[in-house]
């Protein structure tokens, strides 16, 4: 009875690194979120996951992010060359079939800090 | 832009009180949803309402939606200090299937 997980929970990295950040939905649940959550900010939307349609792609920020849904289930969130400006939660988010139909269960984040 | 924006941005009350938060958007929904976050990870989803509701609750919880005036408001009764948290509302638009958040209300409920 798992709810969503990601992983790393935290990471840390030196600016011009690449990182992946990793989610693991609930079984089951066809569309995938990612958002990003800035300090005392709101949920930024970044990317939309539903089934095997292709993905809206319509709030990631720049060509340095980019995510992929792997048979439908695990997606890795790939931010490369990190910026300082990266530093977030990165929050995913599954529901059984997507906003409209109902509830979003979220991860715990992870919170990522570029130096 | 934000498409909900709550208000107020920052609320504290004593125990027993109490709590309402408002959300304004800007543009036809599909439903607005109301969350809560506690210390900055995770959220936890409380309510939905469709654009043809005007009004659900859910324990303590009541929420309204006003379509006409695009403002919907959370109402938590008899708080308590484990309410403490940040609440946002987030909205639908229709024809999209994501959510659009807005920047939340701190509530500060003290013993």
């Amino acid at each position: 009875g798992a709810g969503v997980s990601q992983s790393p929970s935290n990471k840390v990295t030196e600016k011009g690194k690449d990182v992946e950040l990793r989610c693991d939905p609930i079984s089951g649940h066809t569309a995938l979120y990612w958002y990003r959550q800035s300090l005392g900010q709101g949920l930024e939307f970044l990317i939309y996951f539903q089934g095997n349609s292709a993905p809206d792609k319509s709030g990631l920020p720049s060509d340095r992010f980019s995510a992929e849904r792997t048979g439908g289930s695990v997606s890795t969130l790939t931010i490369q060359r990190t910026q300082q400006e990266d530093s977030a939660v990165y929050l995913c988010a599954s529901s059984p079939g997507g906003a409209v139909t109902g509830e979003l269960f979220f991860g715990e984040g992870s919170r990522l800090t570029v130096l | 832009s934000q498409q909900g924006e709550e208000d107020p941005q920052a609320l504290s009350i004593q125990e027993g009180e109490n709590a309402t938060m408002n959300c304004s958007y800007k543009t036809s929904i599909n439903n607005l949803q109301w969350y809560r976050q506690n210390s900055g990870r995770g959220l936890v989803h409380l309510i939905l309402i469709r654009s043809n509701e005007r009004e659900k609750h859910s324990g303590r919880l009541r929420v309204t939606l006003d379509t006409s005036k695009k403002s919907s408001s959370l109402l938590i009764t008899a708080s308590r200090a484990a309410d403490t948290a940040s609440y946002f509302c987030a909205t639908v638009l229709s024809g999209y299937s994501t959510l659009t958040f807005g920047k939340g209300t701190m509530l500060l409920v003290s013993p």
